[in-house]
C-alpha cells in the first residue's frame, strides 16, 4: 500500500515567524508535490519535484520554498508565513510509470495568527 | 493547455438514487483522465483511472466513469449511493507529470 505521512498534522503560528511542513513517502517514486487546499480555489500545486535535489515552482510559489533532500522526503517552506497562507496544505507521490497516478498525505492544517 | 472542470460545485442525492458528477476536459489527445474522492479531513484517494480501450471504466465502491472523446466528458455514475458516498470528488487531468484537478463537486447522500 503507498504511504505518503506528513507532519505536523495541525501547526498554529505567528506571523513573520518560519513555518516547515515535512512529508514522507515509502513508495520509491520520483516525484513529489504540494498543494494548498482552500474553499473555493480546490487544489493548487505549490511545489513539485522530480527527485533528490530538485524543486520546481507550481502554479502559487510565491512565499513558499521545497527543498527535497531525499527521495523519500519533501518539506514546503514558510520563511515569513502571513495570515493568506492560513490553509489545507496536502503532500503527495507519483511518478509516470504509476501511471501519473498521485498518492496524497492526510494534510496539514496550518493556521497563521 | 489540458484542463478540467466540474460545473457542479454542489449535488444532492437521496441515498439509494443513482449518480452522475460531471467533468469536462480540454486536451489535444486523449489523455490520462481521474476520479479522486475526499472524505472528510481526509486527503486525496484515487477512485478510478483512464487511458486507452473500454471507455466504461471501474473504479472502487461501485463507481464506474465513462470516458466521451466526441463530448470531451469524463463522466462519474453510481448505480445506488449509500449515506458514506458524502464527499468531495475531484476530476482530473495530467500534464507531464502534474496533475491539474477540477474544482471539486461536494456530494450529500440524504437519508
Amino acid at each position: 500500500e503507498a504511504a505518503v505521512t506528513q507532519s505536523p498534522r495541525n501547526k498554529v503560528a505567528v506571523t513573520g515567524g518560519k513555518v516547515t511542513l515535512s512529508c514522507n513517502q515509502t513508495n520509491n517514486h520520483n516525484n513529489m508535490y504540494w498543494y494548498r487546499q482552500d474553499t473555493g480555489h480546490g487544489l493548487r500545486l505549490i511545489h513539485y519535484s522530480y527527485g533528490a535535489g530538485s524543486t520546481e515552482k507550481g502554479d502559487i510559489p510565491d512565499g513558499y520554498k521545497a527543498s527535497r533532500p531525499s527521495q523519500e522526503n519533501f518539506s514546503l517552506i514558510l520563511e515569513l508565513a502571513t495570515p493568506s497562507q492560513t490553509s489545507v496544505y496536502f503532500c503527495a507521490s507519483g511518478d509516470r510509470a504509476g501511471g501519473f497516478t498521485q498518492y496524497f498525505g492526510p494534510g496539514t492544517r496550518l493556521l497563521v495568527l | 493547455a489540458q484542463s478540467v472542470t466540474q460545473p457542479d460545485a454542489r449535488v444532492t442525492v437521496s441515498e439509494g438514487a443513482s449518480l452522475q458528477l460531471r467533468c469536462k476536459y480540454s486536451y489535444s489527445a486523449t489523455p490520462y483522465l481521474f476520479w479522486y474522492v475526499q472524505y472528510p479531513r481526509q486527503g486525496l484517494q484515487m477512485l478510478l483511472k483512464y487511458y486507452s480501450g473500454d471507455p466504461v471504466v471501474q473504479g472502487v465502491n461501485g463507481f464506474e466513469a465513462e470516458f466521451s472523446k466526441s463530448d470531451s466528458s469524463f463522466h462519474l455514475r453510481k448505480a445506488s449511493v449509500h449515506w458514506s458516498d458524502s464527499a468531495v470528488y475531484f476530476c482530473a487531468v495530467p500534464n507531464y507529470n502534474v496533475l491539474y484537478f477540477g474544482s471539486g463537486t461536494k456530494l450529500t447522500v440524504e437519508p
